[in-house]
């Protein structure tokens, strides 16, 4: 079935770019999202992408999206204390039923 | 502004209780869901709902059941309580197929 991998960790420093790697397996993949969840909340979306784009730049966060690759990242410039959390990416397409979640990446940012 | 609220937030129940969380969402949205989230699994979704009387089983179904008999509600209920069942719940909903999904603040639960 589909599924979504992302790897579960990484570290940065303040002011550095952070950069959260997904990959997918669902090639008729619509909308491919990233969600972020801070601790004791509920996931917020921070940005999505269709599949028919290859960018999305929106304030300090870069999507990029390879689909021949099934690779989608996210980029964050200058990365904020505040911007600790976990980042889940995910999949979706009009003619399914549901959106297939990563298991979250653990953004750890040190000042 | 509209808004999706869970509740209650924290909740410990003992093992064969019955248990109903409570999901409420004012976008007017069709399409509902329930997760639950533990380390090492990510999200798994339990339920879902594609508008009122509709209801569809999700890859983690066995021990819940939800009902929608409007368009604002999805009650979550766990029928007898078990210690598996100890996880963050959360619920959401989306304005269409395969959009983005709106996720409420979640319930900690831990059944004892």
């Amino acid at each position: 079935g589909e599924d979504v991998e992302q790897s579960l960790f990484l570290s940065v420093r303040e002011g550095d770019s952070s950069v959260i790697n997904c990959t997918y397996t669902d090639s008729s993949s619509t909308y491919l999202y990233w969600y972020k969840q801070e601790p004791g909340a509920g996931l917020q979306l921070l940005t999505y992408i269709f599949s028919n784009m290859d960018m999305k730049q929106d304030q300090r966060l870069t999507v990029l999206l390879n689909k021949k690759d099934k690779h989608l990242s996210l980029r964050i410039a200058d990365t904020q204390t505040g911007d600790s959390a976990i980042y889940f990416c995910a999949e979706s397409n009009t003619g399914g039923f549901k959106t297939i979640f990563g298991a979250g990446t653990r953004l750890f940012v040190k000042a | 502004d509209a808004e999706i609220t869970q509740s209650p937030r924290h909740k410990i129940t003992e093992t064969g209780r019955q248990v109903t969380l409570a999901c409420h969402q004012t976008w007017n949205h069709n399409n509902m869901f329930w997760y639950r989230q533990d380390l090492g699994h990510g999200l798994r979704l339990i339920h879902y709902s594609y508008g009122v009387h509709d209801t569809n089983k999700g890859e983690v179904s066995d021990g819940y059941s939800v009902s929608r008999s409007n368009t604002e509600d999805l009650p979550l209920t766990l029928e007898s309580a078990a210690s598996s069942q100890t996880s963050v719940y959360f619920c959401a909903s989306s304005p269409g197929t395969g959009r983005e999904q709106y996720f409420g603040p979640g319930t900690r639960l831990t059944v004892t």
